[in-house]
């Protein structure tokens, strides 16, 4: 069964330029979150859908920053304009929500790096 | 705030050289603390759930156990490939599915 997919696996791009990331979810799976994680501030809940909808998007930096879930199998995290600061690893995660607390499945990660 | 500190930040053991890993949580009522392995340059891997003190799970040569303020990750007897960091986290029964991280352990096994 295949697991968490995010791409790219890397991508390096320059100051003020857009980037998307994408996943897609583990099938089945109704709950989404995309982190970041960098050496200083360890891994960091950015925002999570549940049913494709937004639940709370606190996490998110700044407006430079959006997440949208058309649909169960796809995600996407946008930058625009990009920040040498935004370099970080992002990851997604899924799970299934119910009534034992819920355990998060991780993507692979896209590496970011901005110049 | 919930808060999620672990420690040693980083550990160097000889192989089968014996240890625990500390997880301390803050949360104002836990549903779940969590485990991850993470590898350099992958996701988190699941490990472990724990949902209340006194429960323990294991697997291979880890035991996790929880108490009402820590958790502890025990590994026996270690191989190299034990080698990665070490992730716990915490699910506040207030907080919908928001896990909160702590920093990690670095565990390193020398043959």
């Amino acid at each position: 069964d295949a697991g968490v997919i995010q791409s790219p696996r890397h991508e390096v791009t320059e100051m003020g330029q857009e980037v998307t990331l994408r996943c897609k979810p583990i099938s089945g799976h109704n709950s989404l979150f995309w982190y970041r994680q960098t050496m200083m501030r360890g891994l960091e809940l950015l925002i999570y859908f549940n049913n494709n909808v937004p639940i709370d998007d606190s996490g998110m930096p700044e407006d430079r920053f959006s997440a949208k879930m058309p649909n169960a199998s796809f995600s996407t995290l946008k930058i625009q304009p990009s920040e040498p600061r935004d370099s970080a690893v992002y990851f997604c995660a899924s799970t299934i929500s119910g009534g034992a607390p819920d355990t998060q499945y991780f993507g692979p990660g896209t590496r970011l790096t901005v110049l | 705030e919930d808060q999620v500190t672990q420690s040693p930040e980083a550990l160097r053991l000889q192989e089968g050289e014996s240890s625990s890993l500390n997880c301390s949580y803050t949360v104002s009522g836990l549903r779940g603390l969590f485990w991850y392995r993470q590898d350099p340059g992958k996701g988190p891997e699941f490990l472990f759930t724990l949902y209340s003190a006194g429960e323990e799970k294991e697997k291979e040569r880890l035991k996790a156990t929880l108490t009402k303020k820590e958790s502890f990750l025990h590994i026996t007897a270690p191989k190299p490939e034990d080698s990665a960091t070490y992730l716990c986290a915490a699910l506040d029964s207030g907080s919908a599915r928001q896990l909160t991280f702590g920093s990690g352990t670095q565990l390193t096994v020398l043959p």
